[in-house]
């Protein structure tokens, strides 16, 4: 079975610019995750979807990311304006339902100078 | 807000011994999960307990879980080099809500 898929696995940009982080699921998971982790912290829900309908975004900033998944499988989660903050590895799960087990992708680690 | 609470922050140890890590939460749960993550990589699950169990084995590691005391432990016996990593405790809320991660334990084990 393949796993998580997240592409890229680096990326370096100025603060203010734009980028783009993107996940392919383990098919046929309902539930898809978007997670943020700094350095030394546990990773901090930005947004679950069940299907393509969006369950949780409370801690998703709005006003510069924003995530979608079309068609209930891909996902993107583009963050414009960076800012320097926003430094961290940016983890994909899923699952076959909420709460349940969750696989994790190999993150995309952001730097913003 | 993290609502998982690990003990110890961190945790050396040699080959061969047992670790043992705590985890503290404050609301109730459907069920409690432990994940490990290697240095620079993404998070593996290791064992899932529901909030009506008390203890769960999955090869070395074993998991309790105190519902009255809001707490879990894991533990891992004969300890190996390559269980050098962080683990974190998350819960997981009634409804199969959104998972909560804790800060993690890091354990070092030393050849």
């Amino acid at each position: 079975e393949a796993g998580v898929a997240q592409s890229p696995r680096y990326k370096i940009i100025e603060k203010r610019q734009s980028v783009a982080f993107w996940c392919n699921p383990i098919s046929g998971h309902a539930t898809l995750y978007w997670y943020q982790q700094i350095l030394g912290q546990g990773p901090k829900l930005l947004i679950q979807f069940q299907n393509n309908g969006v369950v949780d975004d409370s801690q998703l900033p709005k006003d510069r990311f924003s995530a979608e998944r079309l068609k209930g499988v891909d996902s993107t989660l583009k963050i414009q304006p960076a800012k320097l903050e926003d430094s961290a590895v940016y983890l994909c799960a899923s699952s076959l339902q909420g709460g349940e087990t969750q696989y994790f992708g190999p993150g995309t680690r952001l730097l913003v100078l | 807000s993290q609502q998982g609470e690990e003990d110890p922050q961190a945790l050396s140890i040699q080959e061969g011994e047992n670790a043992t890590m705590n985890c503290s939460y404050k609301t109730s749960i459907n069920n409690l999960q432990w994940y490990r993550q290697n240095s620079g990589r993404g998070l593996v699950h290791l064992i899932l307990i529901r909030s009506n169990e008390r203890e769960k084995h999955s090869g070395r590691l074993r998991v309790t879980l105190d519902t009255s005391k809001k707490s879990s432990s894991l533990l891992i016996t004969a300890s190996r080099a390559a269980d050098t990593a962080s683990y974190f405790c998350a819960t997981s809320g009634p409804g199969y809500s959104t998972l909560t991660f804790g800060k993690g334990t890091m354990l070092l084990v030393s050849p």
